[in-house]
């Protein structure tokens, strides 16, 4: 069965940096780009940013380009975002996704 | 960005029913385009991608339609756990973007 754990959010003031991480089981990680896609709270699903199967290409909304990275451990079938000056605006619940998706992990940022 | 428009927002229809929801987008985006379910308590699914590919795993009583700008999601002969929310999303160029979803219920 496929499966995708987020994990690593919480609450975070404006300005500091958390590390998501979604772990993949079930699949060929390695087989498949993955992206993380946020939804804000009573808002619509948007996606933040993907990541070729290799890791050789990465694609990000531009609002998050610059403080967001996400990486890739095919190695571990694992799926990073590192978010770094993070805004109240990126308050939301992100989901870890190819295919399937995840159960999500819901990051606050607020003071 | 390309922007879906996706109608109507909400839908109520009968088990056994069949109901399309309609997604556009605000330019060509080929047939690049895929559907999700969201119910409460799982993880969401992708049903359609390409326009008319079903995932693995989805039943036949879905199917999309469409190319360019518009494309519809047909779901024929309800069943009780179809009714959920659906949302498209087109995957022709980055950003990836998604419509704003249909809640489907029981009328």
């Amino acid at each position: 069965e496929v499966q995708l754990v987020e994990s690593g959010g919480g609450l975070v003031q404006p300005g500091r940096s958390l590390k998501l991480s979604c772990a993949a089981s079930g699949f060929t990680f390695s087989d498949y780009n993955m992206a993380w896609v946020r939804q804000a709270p009573k808002k619509g699903l948007e996606w933040v940013a993907t990541i070729s199967y290799d890791g050789s290409s990465t694609y990000y909304r531009d609002s998050v380009k610059g403080r967001f990275t996400i990486s890739r451990d095919n190695a571990k079938s694992t799926l990073y975002l590192q978010m770094d000056s993070l805004r109240s605006e990126d308050t939301a619940t992100y989901y870890c996704a190819s295919s399937s998706w995840g159960q999500g992990v819901m990051v606050t940022v607020s003071s | 960005d390309v922007q879906m428009t996706q109608s109507p927002s909400y839908l109520a229809a009968s088990p056994g029913e069949s109901v399309s929801i309609s997604c556009k987008a605000s330019k060509s985006i080929n047939t690049y385009l895929a559907w999700y379910q969201e119910k409460p308590g799982k993880t969401n699914k992708l049903l359609i991608y390409s326009g008319s590919t079903l995932q693995s795993g989805t039943p036949s009583r879905f199917s999309g339609s469409g190319s360019g700008t518009d494309f519809t999601l047909t779901i024929r002969s309800l069943e009780p756990e179809d009714f959920a929310v659906y949302y498209c999303q087109q995957h022709n160029e980055y950003p990836l973007t998604f419509g704003s979803g249909t809640k489907l219920e029981i009328k």
